[in-house]
């Protein structure tokens, strides 16, 4: 059980136009999801806290006007990179918190690569 | 600030322990955990400890927990080529929706 499912796994998009890529809880509900940003070689670093039904919470540093984050269910999460750029080409993952449930898990989507040409 | 800090590269040889290092600010953090990625791939859990303990084992994986240094470690025993990957230390922030917080990765690799 707690699957989480990101698609799509890579993604080539022009530069100028806007990608969404979706996280979606498979066997579980989860009122929090987590966005992640990594560069090659590079840790994960933290783009914003998704919950259901309300705002996502941005990390610093991070545009929320170009990263647009819907929670519409507790098994859905998208993030919307809109005018996309090259620099904005990276590695995306996802992950969820099992709803009730103590963090002492976050589960984990298997990434979407994002190719700006 | 919150903080986690690892070294980037470990190279060892097979049946070998490969041991990671691992050092965090936040001393509020309930919980401490180690992920492996593997080549294009998501984060899979390996294991987890909760601040209160010193020590946790599961089968080759043992974590050792220094509150006072703010220093956490990873064992594997017998080090497969398989275990070759990427381990990312992660500190759960307390607070707000318990965010997790990633070192740099380090890179093991395992050679015959």
């Amino acid at each position: 059980g707690a699957v989480v499912s990101q698609h799509p796994s890579w993604v080539i998009c022009k530069s100028g136009t806007s990608v969404k890529i979706e996280c979606r809880s498979l066997d579980f509900q989860a009122t929090t999801m987590f966005w992640y940003r990594q560069f090659p070689k590079q840790s994960l670093m933290l783009m914003a806290t998704s919950n259901e039904g309300s705002k996502a919470t941005y990390e610093q540093g991070v545009e929320k006007d170009k990263f647009l984050i819907n929670h519409a269910s507790l098994t859905l999460s998208t993030l919307t990179v809109t005018s996309a750029h090259p620099e904005d080409s990276s590695f995306y993952i996802c992950s969820a918190k099992v709803q009730g449930r103590m963090n002492t898990e976050a589960f984990f989507g298997q990434g979407t690569r994002l190719t700006v040409v | 600030g919150e903080d986690v800090e690892q070294s980037l590269f470990l190279s060892v040889r097979e049946g070998d322990s490969s041991v990671i290092n691992c050092t965090y600010t936040d001393s509020s953090s309930t919980y401490l955990y180690w992920y492996k990625q593997e080549p294009g791939a998501g984060l899979q859990l390996l294991t987890y400890i909760f601040s209160n303990m010193d020590m946790k084992q599961d089968q080759r994986l043992t974590v050792l927990l220094n509150k006072k240094d703010k220093h956490l470690s990873l064992r594997i025993a017998d080090t497969q080529t398989g275990d070759s990957a990427i381990y990312f230390c992660a500190e759960g922030v307390s607070g707000g929706y318990n965010k997790l917080i990633f070192g740099a990765g380090t890179r093991l690799a395992v050679h015959p």
